[in-house]
C-alpha cells in the first residue's frame, strides 16, 4: 500500500558526524528506489538511486543500503554539513510502473 | 538532468477562482507528471501528462478539478479549478529521464484564502 505520513520525524546531528536516515517501504514488488532531498522552499532534488539487484550504492558522501528481506532502505551521509539540513524522502517503484510512491519524509537538522 | 521551471513560483488566490500552473523543460521528455505536496506532508501523484492525449489521473483526482494540457514534449500546464482552502499546497512538475530517474521542478506554492 501507499505510505503517506502525517508526522515528520526529525533527526538532529552534530556537524561533522555521520547521519543515517531510514525508510521502510511497503511493496515487496518494488525494485527501484530513489532518495530525494528537499530544502525549504524548493522542489525535491535527486540524490541517489538503487535497483533491487544491489544492496549498496555509494555516491559523493552518501551511501544507500537496501535490505529487501525486511523492506528497509537507508541513506547514510558522511561528515554531515549544515547544507545537508533538509527533508529527505525515499521513493519506491515497482516493475514497469512509472509511478513513484513516496515515504513520509525525515527532517535532518545539523547542529553547528 | 533536465532543467525544469515552473510559473508562477507562488500565488495567493481567492476561493472559487482557478489558477493555471506552467511547467517548462529544457529538453524533450516523454513522461511528465504533476504532484501535490500538502503542508508538512509527502508527495502525492495527481496525474501523468500525456502528449497528444488526455492525462491519466490517479485515484482521488479528477479532470474537472485538475485539467492538464500537454501540447508538446517540453511543456505542460496544470489548472487547479474552483479552488478552496484545502487546495493550498505545493504543486510540483516532474519528468522522467533515463530508465527510471525522475526530476522535479521548483514547485508552485499555492495559498487559497
Amino acid at each position: 500500500g501507499e505510505s503517506v505520513g502525517l508526522h515528520l520525524p526529525t533527526l538532529s546531528v552534530q556537524e561533522g558526524d555521520n547521519s543515517i536516515i531510514n525508510c521502510a517501504y511497503s511493496n515487496s514488488a518494488s525494485d527501484y528506489f530513489i532518495w530525494y532531498k528537499q530544502e525549504s522552499g524548493k522542489g525535491p532534488q535527486f540524490i541517489i538511486d538503487i535497483r533491487s539487484n544491489m544492496d549498496k550504492r555509494q555516491g559523493q558522501r552518501v551511501t544507500v543500503l537496501l535490505n529487501k528481506t525486511v523492506k528497509h532502505l537507508s541513506l547514510q551521509i558522511a561528515a554531515t554539513q549544515p547544507g545537508d539540513s533538509a527533508v529527505y524522502f525515499c521513493a519506491e517503484k515497482a516493475g514497469s510502473s512509472y509511478k513513484l510512491i513516496f515515504g513520509s519524509g525525515t527532517r535532518l537538522l545539523v547542529r553547528p | 538532468s533536465a532543467v525544469i521551471s515552473q510559473k508562477p513560483s507562488r500565488d495567493i488566490c481567492q476561493r472559487g477562482t482557478s489558477l493555471t500552473i506552467q511547467c517548462q523543460v529544457d529538453s524533450q521528455v516523454t513522461m511528465m507528471f504533476w504532484y501535490r505536496q500538502q503542508p508538512g506532508q509527502s508527495l502525492t501523484l495527481i496525474a501523468t501528462a500525456n502528449q497528444g492525449s488526455e492525462a491519466t489521473y490517479e485515484s482521488g483526482f479528477v479532470i474537472d478539478k485538475f485539467p492538464i494540457s500537454r501540447p508538446n514534449l517540453t511543456f505542460s500546464t496544470l489548472t487547479v479549478s474552483n479552488m478552496s482552502p484545502e487546495d493550498s499546497s505545493i504543486y510540483l512538475c516532474s519528468v522522467r529521464q533515463g530508465d527510471n530517474e525522475q526530476f522535479f521542478g521548483p514547485g508552485t506554492r499555492l495559498t487559497v484564502l
